[in-house]
């Protein structure tokens, strides 16, 4: 079976700090992993996702997140934050050859001026 | 191109009313999901559909029923509605099943509070 753990509900950084969200999984066979990010009152939007073909993947607003087999990570990092990085971040998990996706708890970001 | 819409944004509803949640996608995706929203729990999937005229039950079906008459459209019904069922209910559409672009679109949500 599937899982993802994220590691903190809520992350605090000083904008321009660098961001660090952390995401494990559990799965039998190589999966297809993503990030979704979720604004106050909104939807989920995609991020970035992995799909084995290179493990360091670029997303949306500068953010980029590494393919980790040996520690089966997939953690989000930016460089810098921006106020408007607060939101909260999913990380979620599919098998290959499945269409279902499991997604993890959440990380809240919060920005701080 | 709306993408995914909802209906109704809001709604508060008294133990034991019923309400149907309407979903509506115009990117002729052939899967549809309903999941609820749960703080420090993620979204967990209720129900499912791969295509139109099906629906399949998944992580939490219980007190919900779906319909997928359309292939544009997903409803999920609460037949009597219970305080465990004050959620956010999203929506969401993929193109494809279990392909590398299996992208989520997801719609705005809906807040369900139930007294």
């Amino acid at each position: 079976a599937q899982s993802v753990t994220q590691l903190g509900s809520h992350v605090s950084v000083s904008e321009g700090a660098l961001v660090l969200l952390r995401c494990n999984y559990s799965s039998s066979v190589p999966p297809y992993l993503f990030w979704y990010v979720q604004y106050p009152n909104q939807g989920l939007q995609l991020l970035l996702k992995y799909t084995s073909a290179a493990t360091l993947v670029k997303g949306i607003n500068g953010f980029e997140a590494e393919f980790k087999k040996s520690e089966t990570s997939f953690h989000l990092t930016k460089p810098s934050a921006h106020m408007s990085d607060a939101a909260e971040y999913f990380c979620a998990v599919r098998r290959t050859g499945g269409f279902k996706t499991i997604f993890g708890a959440g990380t809240r970001l919060f920005v701080k001026a | 191109n709306a993408g995914v819409t909802q209906t109704p944004k809001f709604r508060v509803l008294k133990t034991g009313q019923s309400m149907t949640l309407l979903c509506a996608q115009d990117m002729n995706h052939e899967y549809m999901y309903w999941y609820r929203q749960d703080p420090g729990m993620g979204l967990r999937l209720i129900h499912y559909s791969v295509g139109e005229g099906t629906t399949a039950k998944g992580e939490v079906p219980d007190g919900y029923n779906v319909s997928r008459l359309k292939k544009q459209n997903f409803l999920l019904g609460l037949e009597s509605a219970a305080p465990s069922q004050t959620s956010v209910y999203f929506c969401a559409s993929t193109r494809e099943g279990t392909g590398v672009n299996n992208e989520q679109f997801f719609g705005p949500g809906t807040r369900l509070t139930v007294l």
